[in-house]
């Protein structure tokens, strides 16, 4: 069920930025892409969401295509501490907005 | 931010019991909650999806007899595991949504890790 696809793992040298894609070829106009991480045996943890337009906030920035079919989260300056599962979601637009989780990105930070 | 409390963190219980796990919103009303399974190096699987006042509705293949939900109030939503199995053992993690529809985040609570002996 999840619309999303990303690569199994990333390496990032520490200080420098990370990117993370994501492709979600069958979005629906109306449905937002949303990343979490998460870190072992911890609850997922919000990042950065958005719908068209690309987004920032304190943890990362959002870039979405034009067309909308793929994303890439930007962590500007990796820590050690950023060593998690990054997920891409597509928020369904139908029927309670479910979420459903893909098989994420291990993204391993190294100094 | 949107706080999302989880309890109990760990239980271990004997096969044949049943499990209580509560998911709290503690500082905003919760119109939707979500229950997810986490399997060891896999990712989260969506159970089910819980409105208040109203009967929760399950995913595909996962069984409401046995994953009994209950969404009592705006703050509260309940998971219990009956008659558990050594099976059952898994990682479970509760989210919330408030009232900004799928322009608001889900916040996760910490997970619950259910061992049944």
């Amino acid at each position: 069920d999840a619309k999303t696809t990303q690569p199994t793992s990333m390496d990032c040298a520490e200080g420098r930025a990370a990117n993370l894609p994501c492709n979600h070829s069958t979005i629906s106009g109306n449905e937002y892409v949303y990343w979490y991480r998460q870190i072992h045996s911890q609850g997922p943890q919000y990042i950065i969401h958005g719908l068209k337009n690309n987004e920032t906030n304190e943890m990362a920035s959002l870039i979405i295509t034009e067309d909308r079919k793929s994303s890439t989260l930007i962590l500007p300056h990796a820590t050690l501490r950023d060593t998690a599962v990054y997920y891409c979601i597509v928020r369904v637009g139908n029927n309670f907005n479910k979420f459903y989780f893909g098989s994420g990105t291990k993204l391993n930070v190294k100094p | 931010g949107a706080v999302v409390s989880q309890h109990p963190s760990r239980v271990i219980c004997k096969s044949g019991t049943s499990v209580k796990i509560e998911c709290r919103s503690l500082d905003f009303q919760a119109t939707t909650m979500f229950w997810y399974r986490q399997f060891p190096k896999k990712s989260l699987m969506l159970m089910a999806t819980s409105n208040e006042g109203s009967k929760a509705t399950y995913e595909q293949g996962v069984e409401k007899d046995k994953f009994l939900i209950n969404h009592a109030s705006l703050t509260l939503s309940t998971l219990t595991v009956t008659s558990a199995h050594p099976e059952d053992s898994s990682f479970y993690i509760c989210s919330a949504t408030g009232t900004g529809g799928r322009n608001s985040p889900l916040h996760f609570g910490n997970g619950t890790r259910l061992t049944v002996t």
